[in-house]
C-alpha cells in the first residue's frame, strides 16, 4: 500500500499561514490525495482532496507536486480553532481508506 | 439531514464480556467504514461495507471482531471476549458510494474501556 510521511508536529502563530507537508513517494497514478483533520475528542473531518492539480476550498488549499510524490496543505490564516491533528491519506481505486498514520499535530499560538 | 451517529458514546466493560457498537450512517450512503483509534495514535482501518458487495474485512485484528450491516443502513461492530488491548475509540464513517474521490463523514466515535 502506498504510504504517507508527515512531521509529527508543527507550530504556528495565529493569523499566519501554515504549510503542512506530506511525502508519498510510492503514490500510484490513480491514488487521490486526501486531507482530514481531527479536533480533540471528535471524529476526523474532511478538509480537501486532489489528484494532480492544485485545489482550493473555503477551508484550505492543496498544492500537489508535479511528480505527485509530495503535497502541501496550506491554511492561509491559522486560527486557534485550527489546532488539530492533520492526516494526509492516499485513497486507491478500491475506495478503501486504510491506515491514517500518526498525522501532524498542529499547535497554534495566540 | 443528520450526520453519522454512533452509540453508545462511551462503553465500560469487564474483560471477557462481549460488546456491540452501533453506527447509523448518513441516509443514502452505501459505503460504511469502521476504524479503531488507540490513545494518541492514528486511525486503524477495520472493515469496509459497500452496497451488497462482500465486505472488506482485511483490517479486523482477530476473529473476536466481527461486523454486520443491514442493507445500506445500520451497522454493528461486535467484539467478543473483550481484552484490555481492545480499549480504544471506535469510529464509523460513511460516504455516498465509496469512490476514491469522495469525502468520508465520520461519527464522534464510541470510547470503549475494558477493565
Amino acid at each position: 500500500d502506498a504510504k504517507t510521511t508527515q512531521p509529527n508536529s508543527m507550530e504556528s502563530n495565529e493569523e499566519e499561514p501554515v504549510h503542512l507537508p506530506c511525502n508519498h513517494s510510492t503514490i500510484s497514478g490513480t491514488d487521490y490525495i486526501h486531507w482530514y483533520r481531527q479536533l480533540p475528542s471528535q471524529g476526523p473531518e474532511y478538509v480537501i482532496h486532489g489528484l494532480t492539480s492544485n485545489v482550493n476550498n473555503r477551508m484550505a488549499s492543496l498544492a500537489i507536486a508535479e511528480d505527485r510524490k509530495s503535497s502541501t496543505l496550506i491554511l492561509h490564516r491559522a486560527t486557534l480553532r485550527d489546532a488539530a491533528v492533520y492526516y494526509c491519506i492516499l485513497r486507491d481505486n478500491a475506495g478503501n481508506m486504510l491506515t491514517f498514520g500518526g498525522g501532524t499535530r498542529l499547535m497554534v499560538k495566540p | 439531514g443528520a450526520g453519522v451517529s454512533q452509540s453508545p458514546s462511551n462503553k465500560v466493560t469487564e474483560k471477557g464480556k462481549d460488546v456491540e457498537l452501533r453506527c447509523d450512517p448518513i441516509s443514502g450512503h452505501t459505503a460504511l467504514y469502521w476504524y479503531r483509534q488507540r490513545l494518541g495514535q492514528g486511525l486503524e482501518f477495520l472493515i469496509y461495507f459497500q452496497g451488497n458487495s462482500a465486505p472488506d474485512k482485511s483490517g479486523l485484528p482477530s476473529d473476536r471482531f466481527s461486523a454486520e450491516r443491514t442493507g445500506e443502513s445500520v451497522s454493528t461492530l461486535t467484539i467478543q471476549r473483550t481484552q484490555q488491548e481492545d480499549s480504544a475509540v471506535y469510529l464509523c464513517a460513511s460516504s455516498l458510494w465509496g469512490g476514491s474521490n469522495e469525502k468520508l463523514f465520520f461519527g464522534s466515535g464510541t470510547q470503549l474501556s475494558v477493565l
